[in-house]
């Protein structure tokens, strides 16, 4: 089966860093991707890992590691604008499989 | 930019009504989907396409259908619409190279009463 878990809810402060972490079962990959979505509003695209490691954009980072399942998302310098819903998602046979996705709530 | 455009924002229709949910993207991409999305469940699959005229099954595509007949439109399709189908519904197309993944509309808000 398909299956891919991510902690429904995080809280964090402005100016501090915070990892969303995700995990997978699924019967295909072709890589994994993270997703941003503000209330609202349509989701865009943040990061795609396919290879083993750590991806670097800025005040993002996203690590994969394929052997485990596991994905993390890292958000650095964390600012009231990144208050959304991180979504992430298995690519497999050219289509994207969600997670429920992570809300997350930044506080001054 | 690629744009997806989804025909309607917001959407209230009667239960049992025929209901058509209408995508277009101006890229020229093959594929496109249709998600619903809903608290707790995140973004499932209801129906995609590889190509004109072609449709494939997703997680969830009891109670929906599709249509393609044209590259760049992709209509959903409730034939006869339920009150649990109330959702968020998201069309989405790619080329299908990541790693620029998917491009997705700004979403339908339908509500069955």
């Amino acid at each position: 089966g398909q299956n891919i878990d991510q902690p429904t809810e995080m809280t964090a402060t402005e100016g501090a860093i915070v990892q969303i972490n995700c995990t997978y079962q699924t019967s295909g990959f072709n890589g994994l991707f993270w997703y941003q979505q503000h209330a609202g509003e349509a989701p865009t695209f943040l990061s795609y890992n396919v290879l083993d490691g750590l991806e670097e954009k800025g005040r993002f980072s996203s690590f994969l590691s394929r052997s485990k399942g596991y994905s993390y998302l890292l958000l650095k310098e964390l600012q009231m604008k990144d208050s959304a819903s991180y979504l992430c998602a298995v690519y497999q046979g050219g289509k994207l499989i969600f997670g429920q996705g992570t809300e997350l709530s930044v506080k001054p | 930019d690629v744009k997806v455009t989804q025909s309607s924002r917001y959407l209230v229709k009667r239960t049992g009504e025929k209901v058509f949910l209408e995508c277009v993207q101006d890229m020229d991409h093959e594929n496109m989907f249709w998600y619903r999305q809903d608290p707790g469940l995140g973004l499932r699959l209801i129906y995609f396409s590889y190509d004109v005229k072609m449709k494939e099954k997703g997680d969830i595509p009891e109670g929906y259908s599709v249509s393609r007949e044209k590259k760049e439109r992709f209509s959903l399709i409730l034939e006869s619409a339920s009150t649990n189908q109330t959702s968020m519904y998201l069309c989405a197309s790619s080329s299908g190279i990541p790693p620029l993944g998917y491009t997705f509309g700004s979403g339908t808000r339908l509500t069955v009463v």
